[in-house]
């Protein structure tokens, strides 16, 4: 079974200062997608970034990038110029990108790391 | 981008009454929906997977008996908490996935509250 890994229950950052969340997973699958969602006090998830684990080149979206390292199963975060808006719970996702053999289309059910709660310090 | 609504957003009911949720899908059709639960400062928790026409799959744990999960058409799932009891008051959030894609879209979720 697959389980993701989040270590750092609380991280701080200074406003504007780079910070990065750590994620490391268990798989026996070699395709897989790894995500990062956040979730602000409203506490609706929302998805930071995407990474295919077919990739090679690790994603970026704006101000967040990821640091995926397929061999190691670690997959981080970083955040840049944090903003204030920025402070959220982080949860590292894993999900598997097999298809369910007797079925049409895939659970695509998503395992989640414990996650890590960001303070951003004006 | 693709919404996913649920309601109601708070909910208080008394213990031993049940209390039905509902999750769906705005502006896509949904084959499959998630249903987890969640307490403060942790993470999700999945419930159960339930795919439109079909029974739903429960996670280990979870009572099937007492989280009644219904998946009728490709926009709606509802999820029932029978006989509440206080310590089924939790944040549950429901996701969806879109037909053929690999991202999940997340409910706003709603507060459950049993005196």
């Amino acid at each position: 079974a697959q389980t993701v890994t989040q270590s750092q229950p609380e991280m701080s950052v200074q406003e504007a200062e780079t910070v990065t969340l750590s994620c490391t997973y268990d798989t026996s699958e070699s395709d897989y997608y790894l995500f990062w969602y956040k979730q602000p006090p409203s506490r609706q998830m929302i998805l930071v970034i995407r990474q295919e684990a077919y990739k090679q080149q690790n994603a970026t979206e704006n101000r967040f990038s990821v640091n995926f390292q397929k061999a190691a199963k670690s997959f981080s975060l970083k955040i840049s110029d944090s903003q204030l808006g920025d402070a959220a719970m982080y949860f590292c996702a894993y999900r598997s990108s097999k298809r369910r053999v007797y079925g049409s289309s895939n659970t695509g059910k998503l395992i989640f790391g414990q996650g890590t709660t960001l303070q951003v310090k004006p | 981008g693709a919404v996913v609504s649920q309601h109601p957003s708070r909910v208080i009911c008394k213990s031993g009454t049940s209390v039905k949720i509902e999750c769906r899908s705005l502006d896509f059709q949904a084959t499959t929906m998630f249903w987890y639960r969640q307490f403060p400062k942790q993470s999700l928790m999945l419930m159960a997977t339930s795919n439109e026409g079909s029974k739903a799959t429960y996670e280990q744990g979870v009572e099937k008996d007492k989280f009644l999960i219904n998946h009728a058409s490709l926009t709606l799932s509802t999820l029932t908490v029978t006989s509440a009891h206080p310590e089924d008051s939790s944040f549950y959030i429901c996701s969806a996935n879109g037909q053929g894609g690999y991202e999940q879209y997340f409910g706003p979720g709603t507060r459950l509250t049993v005196t």
